[in-house]
């Protein structure tokens, strides 16, 4: 089983470029998370969604935006990266909100020069 | 700002040693989980406690959550080497959002 699919694994960006990220599930979950993982500080919500077409703010959206065109795929984009954003990216999906179980790709490592 | 604070941050012990870490909060949370990191992967779900007082067993790990479900703990008896790995845990919050604390990273030496 896939579970969360995503793509890239590895990246280097240069200050300044834009990319997006593209995460996919097979789970035909209805949430889906866009998470950043910084050494010492555990994993910060960046964007989420409670199903296809809806997006909403998590704790550190500012530089992101996301879009959840189809139910399977939840895409994050940086239009003009800058070195703060240096991070291990993660996408997760549940079934629902409520103390259910999410699930997590493998994570992108992003490092912005 | 909800927080989850995880102790100790880093732990090394030898095989076959038992082990306690640590989540507190000054919020109560409707449920908390477990998760382990291994690196390069994303987390994993262990266990998810949801009644104050709940304890669940998992093989060598004993997961508790408090009476007023603020804090938990994890103890593992007889660690492994194949213990290893970063212990996070997250408190679902009354908006139904995942609060992360910032883990703990277990190494278990041979």
């Amino acid at each position: 089983n896939a579970g969360v699919t995503q793509t890239p694994k590895f990246r280097v960006l240069k200050t300044g470029q834009s990319m997006t990220l593209l995460c996919a599930q097979d789970m035909n979950h209805e949430y889906m998370y866009w998470y950043r993982q910084d050494p010492g500080m555990g994993l910060r919500l960046i964007h989420y969604s409670v199903g296809e077409g809806t997006t909403a703010k998590g704790e550190v959206p500012d530089g992101y935006n996301v879009s959840r065109l189809k139910k399977q795929n939840f895409l994050l984009g940086l239009e003009s990266a800058a070195p703060s954003q240096t991070s291990v990216y993660f996408c997760a999906s549940s079934y629902t909100h409520r103390g259910t179980e999410a699930f997590f790709g493998q994570g992108t490592r992003l490092t912005v020069v | 700002t909800q927080l989850l604070e995880q102790s100790p941050q880093f732990l090394s012990i030898q095989e076959g040693e038992n082990l306690t870490v640590y989540c507190n909060s000054s919020s109560v949370f409707s449920s908390l989980q477990w998760y382990r990191q291994e690196p390069g992967e994303g987390p994993v779900l262990l266990v998810t406690v949801v009644t104050g007082g709940e304890v669940k067993k998992l093989k060598r790990l004993t997961f508790q959550f408090g009476d007023a479900r603020k804090d938990s703990s994890l103890h593992i008896t007889a660690a492994q080497p194949g213990d290893t790995g970063l212990y996070l845990c997250a408190g679902e919050d009354s908006n139904y959002q995942l609060i992360w604390g910032a883990g703990t990273k277990l190494i278990i030496k041979p």
